[in-house]
């Protein structure tokens, strides 16, 4: 079983949807969870941590649930520029080890 | 904000050829920085973990005697690709934790596409 799988999409949606993706991950110890966006043949840029109470980031909004060990991201009035791989992110700890990537799910926003 | 860099940005090279990419923090102090490889299509893959003043520590499956790591200053680590082969062909990226920092953010570079011929 991977340790983080995500539904790899691609999601194509119209500009203004909300979109939502899912995430779950193995490890129960896992501690501290994100989501990076991915560019095209670039390198992934942190866009939001996720906290258990969920958080909210303008039209970004992340959830956590441990109890099932499942992430969320919904992004509200898509814009083009949302277009990108969205990779949901673990470590084991708070500090000093290595990120654990998803795959990662493709979003595609059209006019 | 925090900077990482990469160098080269890309590079092909022939088979048996061994490549060095440069990873360096710009604007802040790194103990650990962390070298992955990504395959198209694919999830970014630890490779190592380098940690300034000591060996690095490599993941399952990655040989250290073909990718040297070295990470000799708090600004600096290497990744060398040594006897590169058409399998290694991918883009390598790495991160670098800010020491002065509890939380566990970590600054990506840019990347480095490797293609062997």
């Amino acid at each position: 079983r991977k340790e983080v799988e995500q539904d790899p999409g691609p999601f194509n949606v119209p500009e203004g949807a909300t979109v939502a993706f899912n995430c779950t991950y193995s490890n129960s110890a896992s501690q501290s969870f994100f989501w990076y966006r991915q560019d095209c043949r670039k390198e992934p840029k942190l866009l939001m941590s996720v906290y258990s109470s969920g958080n909210e980031d303008g039209r970004f909004t992340a959830q956590l649930n441990r109890a099932s060990q499942y992430i969320s991201l919904l992004i509200r009035d898509s814009k083009l520029s949302d277009s990108a791989t969205y990779l949901c992110v673990v470590t084991l700890n708070q500090a000093g080890t290595a990120l654990i990537f998803g795959k990662g799910t493709t979003l595609s926003v059209s006019s | 904000g925090a900077v990482v860099s990469q160098h080269p940005s890309w590079v092909i090279c022939k088979s048996g050829t061994s490549v060095k990419i440069e990873c360096r923090s710009l604007d802040f102090q790194a103990t650990t920085m962390f070298w992955y490889r990504q395959f198209p299509k694919q999830s970014l893959m630890l490779m190592a973990t380098s940690n300034e003043g000591s060996k690095a520590t490599y993941e399952q499956g990655v040989e250290k005697d073909k990718f040297l790591i070295n990470h000799a200053s708090l600004t600096l680590s290497t990744l060398t690709v040594t006897s590169a082969h058409p399998e290694d062909s991918s883009f390598y990226i790495c991160s670098a934790r800010r020491s002065s920092s509890s939380y566990n953010e970590q600054f990506f570079g840019p990347g480095t596409r490797l293609t062997v011929l």
